[in-house]
């Protein structure tokens, strides 16, 4: 079982769509999660970090984790084409452990 | 604020030769990550520095793969002899200590011939 799972997709919405991504993941020991996205030939971008459970909410973008189940999720509200990218998830510990998704592609159709 | 910078974005070259990509992390930053993208693989960590020492080089695929850190502002990764199956996209990422997460790079693009 890989440490996080994640739906690599293709996920393709018409814009002004709430998207869902998600992730699983394997190991309590967890403490912080995040979400990258990534641009075509770009580097990955950190776009929400979180150490508890519960939402966090940047714009139009919510991040959310539950510990119980470990499942965290990255909710995008009134997608835009610009949000067509690949997005990450990625949790790590302070004891050096870090995983990331595989990805999944998003495309916001005008 | 000028984020990680990797050098050179693009590299191709033929089977057989050396390869040096650079990184320059985030000032102030402490640790330093070196990453291979595929398509098939995803991200794959290959080495991680903190304070310019390395931590964990398990996964660095072969001997032929090297890295250092001389100082805290530059480091390399080296492949020697290159081989085509090397051939992908290698991220540096940089953070300030081990309760933030990393910053990327923009890249560089290896294609070996």
């Amino acid at each position: 079982q890989k440490e996080v799972e994640q739906d690599p997709g293709p996920l393709s919405v018409p814009e002004g769509a709430i998207v869902s991504l998600n992730c699983t993941y394997s190991n309590s020991a967890f403490q912080y999660f995040m979400w990258y996205r990534q641009y075509s030939r770009k580097g990955p971008e950190l776009l929400m970090y979180t150490y508890s459970s519960g939402n966090k909410e940047d714009g139009r973008f919510t991040a959310q984790v539950d510990k119980s189940s470990k499942y965290i999720s990255l909710f995008i509200r009134d997608s835009q084409p610009s949000d067509s990218a690949t997005y990450l998830c990625a949790n790590f510990n302070t004891g050096n452990q870090f995983y990331f998704g595989t990805g999944t592609s998003l495309t916001v159709i005008p | 604020d000028a984020g990680v910078i990797q050098s050179p974005r693009h590299e191709v070259t033929e089977m057989g030769q050396e390869v040096t990509l650079r990184c320059k992390p985030i000032s102030g930053h402490n640790s330093l990550f070196w990453y291979r993208q595929t398509m098939m693989r995803g991200l794959e960590l290959l080495i991680y520095f903190n304070n310019n020492v390395p931590i964990d080089d398990s996964g660095m695929p072969e001997d032929r793969f090297s890295a250092k850190m001389p100082n805290a502002s530059f480091s390399t990764l080296k492949i020697q002899p290159s081989e085509p199956r090397d051939s992908a996209v290698y991220f540096c990422a940089s953070r300030v200590d081990s309760n933030q997460p990393q910053h990327f790079g923009d890249g560089t693009r290896l294609s070996i011939l």
